[in-house]
């Protein structure tokens, strides 16, 4: 148990619809990072927040929105969903030594069926 | 972009084989991650790599960090059925936050 949840762990809806996924990182980490895992595209980091402010920001559709809150729990919102958004979504986090960010620790995922 | 790639995609090893994945960076690195995936569940951290040539050992894994800091390679002597999984390596360029994950080398191990 890496400490990291996620919520729901399985999720299934429709083409143009939207759903927000939920992360609560470990107990102390300020930092949190969203990846999502497709069977052909391997590991795609999305976006990370950092005590409730974006810091760094990769392959995250427009369509797609973040946030941390004031607790430090993130939400993942995904709109307007497509076929191709089916994938696993990780949620990892992880504190900061010495001005670096440490090893991340991931949640369980949540596997998002879109039909 | 970084990219970071991983050789070879898949490998399939009898029990007792030695095993290694090779990763590859377009860019040097200012550290490199190795994380285990089994199947079925999420990425775990095994070591953070940091100097030029490092080298890091775990029990039966070796774990190396190229002299350019553009490489790096894990190693597993002896395969038991319990290293199956998919070992990712993730790369950071100078102080950036962004993790960039390799392609993964996906091990199965036959008895």
């Amino acid at each position: 148990d890496s400490g990291v949840t996620q919520t729901p762990k399985h999720l299934i809806t429709a083409t143009g619809q939207r759903v927000t996924l939920r992360c609560s990182p470990r107990s102390g980490d300020l930092s949190v990072y969203w990846y999502q895992q497709s069977l052909d595209q391997g590991l795609q980091f999305l976006i990370q927040y950092y005590n409730g402010e974006e810091r760094a920001k990769g392959n995250i559709l427009e369509r797609f929105s973040a946030q941390q809150f004031p607790d430090l729990h993130s939400e993942l919102n995904l709109s307007s969903l497509e076929l191709g958004d089916s994938a696993l979504y990780f949620c990892a986090s992880s504190g900061l030594r010495d001005g670096t960010f440490n090893e991340q620790f991931f949640g369980p995922g949540t596997r998002l069926t879109v039909l | 972009g970084q990219q970071v790639m991983q050789i070879p995609q898949y490998q399939h090893v009898q029990e007792g084989e030695d095993f290694t994945t090779y990763c590859n960076s377009s860019t040097t690195l200012s550290n490199i991650q190795w994380y285990k995936q089994r199947p079925g569940g999420h990425p775990v951290f095994l070591i953070q790599l940091v100097k030029s040539g490092e080298v890091k050992k775990q029990k039966r894994l070796t774990f190396q960090f190229g002299e350019a800091k553009k490489n790096s390679s894990l190693h597993i002597t002896a395969t038991q059925t319990t290293d199956v999984g998919t070992y990712f390596c993730a790369g950071r360029t100078g102080g950036g936050n962004k993790l960039t994950f390799g392609t993964g080398t996906q091990l199965k191990v036959e008895l």
